[in-house]
């Protein structure tokens, strides 16, 4: 079945650095989407990409698609402690998968001030 | 709008026994979604439904059952439960599409002992 790979799996940051968390799926995606959860809580929707090497931007966040639509990053600008959280991307694929997402593993993203 | 509420938000059982957790959502959206998040697993899709008296298994199924008897509701059952069927449970509702943004509950703790 569909799988999506997403590294790193943790990632430690001073307040200001910048960090990229990486989704590779093992099909070609339709979309992909990426989720915010923070400690404690629940996820939440940041963004959809759906064409081809499409980059999206909100603030300091940068989301990127790739060109053959089967990997995915995004990337954070300068750090805030307010970025703490666990950052999954999921991807739609159609076909056998109608449906439904398959969630990467996730990165947990810690902010030391 | 409540959005997406789950009952109950936390549930100690024994091993063997029986529970139903609780999804309403009052989006009026066709996709309805149980997972199960454990450290290091991400987002593990139980089963789903995509429309009203439907449902459909999804990577982990066993031991679990689901009925969407209502558009709003999404019952998640344990027949007999087991200690590795402890984790934290979300559910989650989509409006129109499997590759629509998910909107997601604010979980169930389940500990089986």
């Amino acid at each position: 079945g569909q799988q999506v790979m997403q590294i790193p799996q943790y990632q430690h940051v001073q307040e200001g650095e910048d960090f990229t968390t990486y989704c590779n799926s093992s099909t070609t995606l339709s979309n992909i989407q990426w989720y915010k959860q923070r400690p404690g809580g629940h996820p939440v929707f940041l963004i959809q990409l759906v064409k081809s090497g499409e980059v999206k931007k909100q603030k300091r966040l940068t989301f990127q698609f790739g060109e053959a639509k089967k990997n995915s990053s995004l990337h954070i600008t300068a750090t805030q402690t307010t970025d703490v959280g666990t950052y999954f991307c999921a991807g739609y694929a159609g076909g056998t998968s109608y449906g439904k997402l398959t969630f990467g593993q996730g990165t947990i993203l810690t902010v030391h001030p | 709008n409540a959005g997406v509420t789950q009952t109950p938000k936390f549930r100690v059982l024994k091993t063997g026994q029986s529970m139903t957790l609780l999804c309403a959502q009052d989006m009026n959206h066709e996709y309805m979604y149980w997972y199960r998040q454990d450290p290091g697993m991400g987002l593990r899709l139980i089963h789903y439904s995509v429309g009203e008296g439907t449902t459909a298994k999804g990577e982990v199924p066993d031991g679990y059952n689901v009925s969407r008897l209502k558009k709003q509701n999404f019952l998640l059952g344990l027949e007999s439960a087991a200690p590795s069927q402890t984790s934290v449970y979300f559910c989650a509702s989509s409006p129109t599409s499997g590759s629509d943004e998910q909107f997601f509950g604010p979980g169930t703790r389940l500990t089986v002992l």
